[in-house]
C-alpha cells in the first residue's frame, strides 16, 4: 500500500541548515506537504509542493522534490531553538473521487546550542 | 475565526466506559477527519466527512462512531474504550473541492490526549 517514511530524529547545531527527508511510495501523489508539530499543539501547514514542481522556496524554506526517486526534502536555513518540532511529510493520493494524506510518522527536530 | 477547536484537551477513561469527542470549525470546510497518533507512527485516519449528513470509514474504524450533523461539527464516539485506544486525537478540516489545481491543506485542532486503563 501507500507508505511514506521520514528518519524519526534529526539533530543539528543552531545556526546551521537542517535538511529533513522524506520518501514515498505512490507515484500519484499530487501535492506534498510538510506540517509542523510544536510541543502540546496541533499541526501547522509549513508548506507544500505541487506534484509537477522541483523546487519551492519561502524564506528560510526550501523544499526540494525528486519525483524520479519519490523523495521530497526540507531545508531549513539558519536553524533557530523556535524550530524545534516534529516535522510531518505528507502526500496527497485521489481516492475515489477524493484525496486522502498519507502521513510519514514524524522527524523530531532537535537544536544544539 | 477559531479555526479548529477541540473538546475535551484531556481525558482519563476505564476501559469499558463512553465517550464522544467533540471537534468544531468557523471556516466552513466541507471535509472533516479524524487522526489518532501514536509514538513513532504517523497520523492514522479513522473516519472522516465529507459533507453535512455524511460520514466515510478511514484506515483504523473499528471501535469507533462518528456523526456530521450540522457543518461545522464533527464527533468522534468510543462507545466501549479499549487500552489500545490510548492516543492523541486530532481533529481537522478542508475545503477539499477534489479539483486539480486546489489544494486539499488540513488544518488542525490542538488535539485530545485520551488515557484509556
Amino acid at each position: 500500500g501507500e507508505d511514506v517514511e521520514q528518519s524519526l530524529f534529526l539533530s543539528v547545531r543552531e545556526g546551521d541548515s537542517s535538511v529533513i527527508n522524506c520518501t514515498y511510495t505512490d507515484s500519484s501523489s499530487t501535492y506534498l506537504y510538510w506540517y509542523k508539530q510544536e510541543p502540546g499543539a496541533g499541526l501547522q501547514l509549513l508548506t507544500y509542493i505541487f506534484s509537477n514542481m522541483d523546487m519551492k522556496q519561502d524564506q528560510r524554506l526550501t523544499v526540494l522534490l525528486n519525483k524520479k526517486d519519490k523523495h521530497l526534502s526540507l531545508r531549513i536555513a539558519d536553524t533557530q531553538t523556535g524550530d524545534s518540532a516534529i516535522y510531518f511529510c505528507a502526500e496527497s493520493i485521489p481516492l475515489d473521487s477524493n484525496y486522502q494524506l498519507i502521513w510519514g510518522a514524524g522527524t523530531k527536530l532537535i537544536i544544539k546550542p | 475565526n477559531a479555526g479548529v477547536t477541540q473538546t475535551p484537551k484531556f481525558r482519563v477513561l476505564k476501559t469499558g466506559q463512553s465517550m464522544t469527542l467533540l471537534c468544531a470549525q468557523d471556516m466552513n470546510h466541507e471535509y472533516m477527519y479524524w487522526y489518532r497518533q501514536d509514538p513513532g507512527m504517523g497520523l492514522r485516519l479513522i473516519h472522516y466527512s465529507v459533507g453535512e449528513g455524511t460520514t466515510a470509514k478511514g484506515e483504523v474504524p473499528d471501535g469507533y462512531n462518528v456523526s456530521r450533523l450540522k457543518k461545522q461539527n464533527f464527533l468522534l464516539g468510543l462507545e466501549s474504550a479499549a487500552p489500545s485506544q490510548t492516543s492523541v486525537y486530532f481533529c481537522a478540516s478542508s475545503y477539499q473541492a477534489g479539483l486539480a489545481g486546489v489544494t486539499d491543506t488540513q488544518y488542525f485542532g490542538p488535539g485530545t490526549r485520551l488515557t484509556v486503563l
